[in-house]
């Protein structure tokens, strides 16, 4: 049973658009949650993180939202950059971080 | 260079090869984590280490499969008798206590022919 779930393997936005990534869990212990950014034949970057305390993080181009009666949250990259072009993972954990649980990723194209 | 570092780079071995793989992680991170990622797939979870503790692992850590990390420093990841499906990159992240993300390494590519 997949306990991330992304449910778009891709997405393209123009750039200078806003690009929304959207990420759904089924684990109602997971209390953390974060984003990473990985380029071909690299290791996951990571972006930017929220723990269930809060509903919305923004750390500059990049805010994150949660909604926890959804079990939803959404990465925001606004404006977007050719540069920001790679798969995004969401994550979660329970207990801050014992185990890190990661969706399949969804790949995001900006546009020139 | 003060990130999570991890040999070799790529690997390819005969299937029933043996083979193991290392990872420094960042200094003054006492928590240390291996994944495996396939095309296609988010990084799934082996194993997580504490300091030199080693306080989880997943059920996809079969017995073929043993990591370990003597001085709570580095760690590595020994594949015994590899097979095919264990083609996949192998990734090592660490992560200081109350840290927010845990920060990865480049991986190490294993091909097993």
């Amino acid at each position: 049973d997949q306990q991330v779930k992304q449910n778009s393997p891709s997405l393209s936005v123009q750039e200078g658009r806003i690009s929304i990534l959207n990420c759904d869990y089924t684990n109602s212990m997971f209390d953390y949650f974060l984003w990473y950014k990985k380029y071909p034949a690299e290791g996951p970057t990571f972006l930017i993180s929220i723990s269930s305390i809060k509903d919305k993080n923004e750390d500059g181009r990049f805010t994150v939202f949660l909604n926890k009666s959804a079990k939803h949250l959404s990465l925001h990259i606004v404006p977007s950059q050719p540069g920001d072009s790679a798969v995004y993972f969401c994550a979660a954990s329970d207990n801050y971080g014992q185990n890190f649980v990661f969706g399949p990723g969804t790949r995001l194209s900006v546009l020139p | 260079d003060t990130g999570v570092s991890q040999n070799p780079r790529h690997k390819i071995t005969k299937r029933g090869q043996n083979v193991t793989f290392r990872c420094d992680p960042i200094s003054e991170h006492n928590r240390l984590y291996w994944y495996r990622q396939t095309l296609g797939q988010g990084p799934e979870f082996l194993t997580y280490f504490q300091n030199e503790a080693q306080l989880e692992k997943s059920r996809l850590l079969s017995d073929r499969f043993s990591a370990e990390r003597p001085k709570g420093s580095f760690s590595t990841l020994e594949i015994q008798r590899t097979e095919q499906g264990d083609s996949a990159m192998y990734l090592c992240a660490s992560r200081r206590p109350q840290g927010t993300g845990a920060f990865f390494g480049q991986g190490t590519r294993l091909t097993v022919v």
